[in-house]
């Protein structure tokens, strides 16, 4: 058990619809991150946040968004859900230097 | 930018035997981290094994080791006496440390290989 906490496990939703993915990262980690895997992509960074504020971007979406909250767990809201954001979802966490550890991840299925 | 090759899509191994995962990069950073992540059927992340790019020593991690060549830009895993648990993709990646008090970034992944342990 890595401590990080994703929910919910499994998300099946529709087109055009919102979705908010959950992380809670392990005791003492400032930083989270989140990634995004299918099959075609491979493992995408999506966006980092260090205390409260966001670090990094990559390849993220304008269609989603994240946050940081003060008590460190991490939202991530996507939003107008076309099929091709079906993937599994991971947030890992850090105390900011490596490595991060990751949560068992969110399977997202758009229909 | 950093870009991460792992040019094996599947391995295969008999149980007990060996077997050497392959990894390229590309970065133009002298200081960074390189880790080997485990994805069995459970699709869980697992850490592996990692190596600082400073250290010359190979990293070793029971039966998992580490062949780290900066010149070369590669860094291959081996997997000795393999036992059917270590059936998963395996991914390499990339971190560059920090500079001027920047945090630590983001994790450039390859895109995997398939290792499929037989008995």
């Amino acid at each position: 058990d890595s401590g990080v906490t994703q929910t919910p496990k499994h998300l099946i939703t529709a087109t055009g619809q919102r979705v908010t993915l959950r992380c809670s990262p392990r005791s003492g980690d400032l930083s989270v991150y989140w990634y995004q895997q299918s099959l075609d992509q491979g493992l995408q960074f999506l966006i980092q946040y260090y205390n409260g504020e966001e670090r990094a971007k990559g390849n993220i979406l304008e269609r989603f968004s994240a946050q940081q909250f003060p008590d460190l767990h991490s939202e991530l809201n996507l939003s107008s859900l076309e099929l091709g954001d079906s993937a599994l979802y991971f947030c890992a966490s850090s105390v900011d230097r490596p490595p991060l550890h990751f949560g068992n991840g969110t399977r997202l299925t758009v229909t | 930018a950093q870009t991460v090759t792992q040019s094996q899509p599947e391995m295969s191994v008999q149980e007990a035997e060996t077997v050497t995962l392959s990894c390229t990069y590309d970065t133009s950073e002298s200081n960074y981290y390189l880790f080997w992540y485990k994805q069995p059927p459970s699709r869980q992340m697992i850490l592996v094994i990692r190596q600082e790019a400073y250290k010359q020593q190979n990293a070793t991690e029971n039966r998992f080791s580490v062949n780290f060549q900066k010149a070369a830009k590669s860094f291959s895993l081996k997997i000795s006496d393999s036992q059917l648990g270590d059936t998963a993709m395996y991914f390499c990646a990339f971190m560059k440390l920090p500079v001027g008090g920047t945090s630590y970034g983001k994790l450039t992944f390859g895109q995997g290989t398939i290792l499929t342990v037989h008995p």
